[in-house]
């Protein structure tokens, strides 16, 4: 069963920071582009980041630019989301997508709230 | 940035009703590249339609998706109790993805 397992979420201070994990199984890891999409409370999705399958390409969304890293383990097939400099505009659930054009499996996510 | 405004934003149906949804683009998208989700409270998006029309495996065949350029429609021919959920369109034509801020199909 293809299966994407996110964790790492949790309450954090403003300015604090989180790393998010990403487990993937039943499927070749290695073999397709990889996205976090969030969605803040009782909000739209909104795409953050992308990862190409080596991992020498990644994108991101304006919103999140210069504080959050994305980068993968194709060794552990898991794939990670760095977030640093957090604002409370970045409190969302966090969902783990895989890329086959279109965006076709997508994990339960993780809950990131950021709050002092 | 493409910008995908969907329609209405809660539209209330009883089952065996047909349900049809639109998005509408900002700009043109390519149909290869626009996809409909199907999301259920505290549940993750689950992909329904691909390449405007396409459906995704094991979606069943009441879900159909139509159009091109600046509008698609999402269509549910004969609306069943486990339907009613929000739907979101999105263009992965152009980057930065984007997503439409979703229509909530709710039980009249």
């Amino acid at each position: 069963e293809v299966q994407l397992v996110e964790s790492g979420g949790g309450l954090v201070q403003p300015g604090g920071s989180l790393r998010l994990s990403c487990a993937a199984s039943g499927f070749t890891f290695s073999s397709h582009w990889m996205h976090w999409v969030r969605q803040g409370p009782g909000k739209g999705l909104v795409w953050v980041s992308r990862i190409n399958p080596d991992g020498s390409s990644t994108s991101y969304a304006d919103s999140v630019e210069g504080r959050f890293a994305i980068s993968r383990d194709n060794a552990k097939n898991t794939l990670y989301l760095q977030m640093n400099s957090l604002r409370a505009e970045d409190t969302a659930v966090y969902y783990c997508v895989r890329d086959t054009n279109p965006m076709d499996v997508w994990g339960k996510g993780t809950t990131v709230t950021v709050s002092s | 940035e493409i910008v995908l405004t969907q329609s209405p934003g809660t539209l209330s149906l009883s089952p065996g009703e047909r349900a049809t949804l639109s998005c509408r683009a900002s700009q043109s998208v390519s149909s290869s590249y626009l996809a409909w989700y199907q999301q259920k409270p505290g549940q993750a998006p689950r992909l329904l339609i691909y390449g405007a029309s396409s459906r995704a495996t094991g979606i069943p065949d009441r879900f159909s998706g139509s159009g091109s350029g600046t509008d698609f429609t999402l269509t549910i021919s004969r609306l069943e109790p486990e339907d009613f959920a929000v739907y979101s369109c999105q263009q992965y034509a152009n980057f930065p993805y984007t997503f439409g801020q979703g229509t909530k199909l709710e039980i009249k």
